[in-house]
């Protein structure tokens, strides 16, 4: 059973949407949570969110986490075709490394 | 501004084959990973180095060895090369901490087992 879900699995949308991806997570000792994105070749970091629940902004994206729900989203405003990329979620698990979601491919269309 | 560099970008072997991925990082890191990415299976880690002088293994090791030659490169073999290793892999490494854990990741190796 898949530690981290990702929600949508793919998602297309016209420039100027907005736009909200989904990642569940499982609590063993919970450390953080990270976000990547992932245009042709390697993952790049985005956001690292922790328990304190406090929302990460950069531009047009932001995210944040429920500690209680155990999720977190990422938002995008304003899209733009730049944004098509794979999002990855992962879960910190220390020592072990990072676990993945299966990410959600986004494509916007002009 | 290298970060993490893995050779090389692309291969082809026929079954049987063996082949080493090398991966370098410049950032004194501790903690080194290496990925497989498939499609549709996200990121999945083979084998992980959390410092110099240790391995082990991650949630797909079978097929695979691992070094750990000094803190800066860490390198994955396949002894004999099977048509489900085709894939994308990833080597990437972080400043393991309690609560940080951002790893930086290189452009990875497309590779191709006929």
């Amino acid at each position: 059973e898949d530690k981290v879900v990702q929600s949508p699995l793919s998602l297309v949308v016209h420039e100027g949407d907005t736009v909200t991806l989904n990642c569940s997570y499982e609590v063993t000792n919970f450390r953080s949570l990270l976000w990547y994105k992932q245009e042709k070749k390697a993952p790049t970091f985005l956001f690292m969110l922790t328990s304190s629940g406090i929302e990460k902004k950069s531009g047009r994206l932001s995210s944040i986490l429920d500690k209680k729900e155990l999720f977190s989203i990422l938002n995008i405003t304003a899209t733009q075709t730049g944004d098509s990329a794979i999002y990855l979620c992962a879960e910190n698990l220390g020592a072990d490394g990072l676990t993945f979601g299966k990410g959600t491919h986004l494509i916007i269309q002009p | 501004n290298a970060g993490v560099t893995q050779t090389p970008k692309f291969q082809v072997l026929k079954t049987g084959q063996s082949m080493t991925l090398q991966c370098a990082q410049d950032m004194n890191h501790n903690s080194m990973y290496w990925y497989r990415q498939d499609p549709g299976m996200g990121l999945r880690l083979i084998y992980y180095s959390a410092s110099e002088g240790t391995t082990d293994k991650g949630e797909v090791p079978n097929g695979y060895n691992v070094s750990r030659l000094n803190k800066r490169e860490f390198s994955l073999r396949l002894e004999s090369a099977a048509p489900s290793q085709t894939s994308v892999y990833f080597c990437a490494s972080s400043e393991l901490g309690s609560v940080k854990n951002i790893q930086y990741f290189g452009a990875g190796t497309r590779l191709s087992v006929l």
